[in-house]
């Protein structure tokens, strides 16, 4: 199947700091991706999804000033957690599209831990 | 998209085939039904989607019923590295609405004894 990549696999910032997680399809164009947030014992949440060349749309209760979305190129967006607080640690996950004849599949990368101390 | 129900937890032997069922009563006629687990602390893989016929690939085979109403996925030789939390979504395809996406609930966690 097709292969998305995350970076880094884990980080831990201080307080107040901004944080970049790289999202890369390695195999395959994706016009649309994904970014998920998952907390302990809990599912995956959507946060945003975000289209080559556009403004992100973000879920509900979703703050779009604090996650920062960019997706420049077809194979690359980022995250970037701003003046980040411990609360905002949890299990940063992207997911990229991947267009197919029928019925088009979601990707997911390895997952980023972040932790803020 | 369509709600789905399945079983909180279930064990399988190793060397069995497990079976985890998916309750999808108010799918629609353009919603596919995907498979995905989740190994913890890792990105949740894709395992199969399906439309209306049974699939098959090298990790899983779908079984969905003829009313499209409910489906099974299938690990025919279950392994302990099967241990994951296995998700069953609805959703139409991605084409159809460029703003859909996956939407994951609880899933069933899978545990394979040794």
């Amino acid at each position: 199947g097709a292969v998305v990549s995350q970076h880094p696999s884990w980080v831990i910032c201080k307080s107040g700091t901004s944080v970049k997680i790289e999202c890369r399809s390695l195999d395959f164009q994706a016009t649309t991706m994904f970014w998920y947030r998952q907390f302990p014992k809990q599912s995956l949440m959507l946060m945003a999804t975000s289209n080559e060349g556009s403004k992100a749309t973000y879920e509900q209760g979703v703050e779009k000033d604090k996650f920062l979305i960019n997706h420049a190129s077809l194979t690359l967006s980022t995250l970037t957690v701003t003046s980040a607080h411990p609360e905002d640690s949890s299990f940063y996950i992207c997911s990229a599209r991947e267009q197919r004849e029928l019925g088009d599949t979601q990707y997911f990368g390895p997952g980023t831990r972040l932790t803020v101390l | 998209d369509a709600k789905t129900t399945q079983p909180p937890s279930m064990d399988c032997a190793e060397g069995r085939a497990a079976n985890l069922p998916c309750n999808h009563s108010t799918i629609s006629g353009n919603e596919y039904v995907y498979w995905y687990r989740q190994i913890h602390s890792q990105g949740p893989q894709y395992i199969i989607h399906g439309l209306k016929n049974n699939e098959t690939n090298e990790m899983a085979s779908l079984i969905i019923t003829e009313d499209r109403k409910s489906s099974t996925l299938i690990l025919p030789h279950a392994t302990l590295r099967d241990t994951a939390v296995y998700y069953c979504i609805v959703r139409v395809a991605f084409r159809e609405t460029s703003g859909s996406r996956l939407t994951f609930g609880e899933g069933t966690q899978l545990t394979v004894n040794p």
